[in-house]
């Protein structure tokens, strides 16, 4: 058990609707990072926060996408109008400082038909 | 050129063989440095971090070449369980906020 969870575990839906997703890390990731993975592919990062605030986003991340993590604790990432490009594992990661490990979610496969 | 990258592989090994993976890293303000394993369809989960000095978990070796910018790790008397993919971490330089993967090195142990 890493500590991390995520749900729902898988989501299937329909071009053009929105989803959301949600991770609950522990209390000691004060860092907290969202991946996205697709077949055959390492990890690409999302986004990431130090506790509250939002400190990076990256340039893959288009105005669809968007997440929060209000006081610091659980983060929700929801993807707007989905297109089937977005089909992928959404990992959540928990850590706490630079030099430990980080944790992975057990992830979140969505599937946009 | 990528931040991190690492032979895709496959590679395929009988049973008991010594297989080794590299991963180069861009950055040579990079500070930490992991492997993870990640199964099927599976989150990945960590393997074991590298240090500076090198360090052993059981059958598996870790090195970190910071003059050459690369890690490596070395597994020894494969087992069909050690079958998975590798991913290599690196952290971007000191005190980023992102952390790059490699595309993993898939490992087949054949019976």
């Amino acid at each position: 058990d890493t500590g991390v969870s995520q749900n729902p575990r898988h989501k299937i839906t329909k071009r053009g609707q929105n989803v959301t997703f949600r991770c609950d890390p522990i209390s000691e990731h004060n860092r907290l990072y969202w991946y996205r993975q697709t077949l055959g592919q390492g990890p690409e990062f999302l986004t990431y926060f130090q506790n509250e605030a939002q400190l990076e986003k990256s340039r893959l991340l288009s105005d669809r996408f968007s997440a929060e993590r209000p006081k610091g604790s659980f983060s929700t990432l929801e993807i707007q109008r989905t297109e089937q490009g977005d089909s992928a594992m959404y990992l959540c990661v928990g850590g706490s400082s630079y030099n430990s490990p980080l944790h992975f979610g057990n992830g979140t496969r969505l599937t946009v038909t | 050129r990528k931040e991190v990258e690492q032979d895709p592989g496959p590679f395929n090994v009988p049973e008991g063989a010594t297989v080794a993976f590299n991963c180069t890293y861009s950055n040579s303000a990079s500070q930490s440095f992991f492997w993870y394993r990640q199964d099927c369809r599976k989150e990945p989960k960590l393997l074991m971090s590298v240090y500076s000095s090198g360090n052993e978990d059981g059958r598996f070796t870790a090195q970190l070449n910071r003059a050459s910018q690369y890690i490596s790790l070395l597994i020894r008397d494969s087992k069909l369980s050690d079958s998975a993919t590798y991913l290599c971490v690196v952290n971007g330089q000191t005190g980023a906020n992102n952390l790059f993967f490699g595309t993993g090195t898939r490992l087949t142990v054949i019976p």
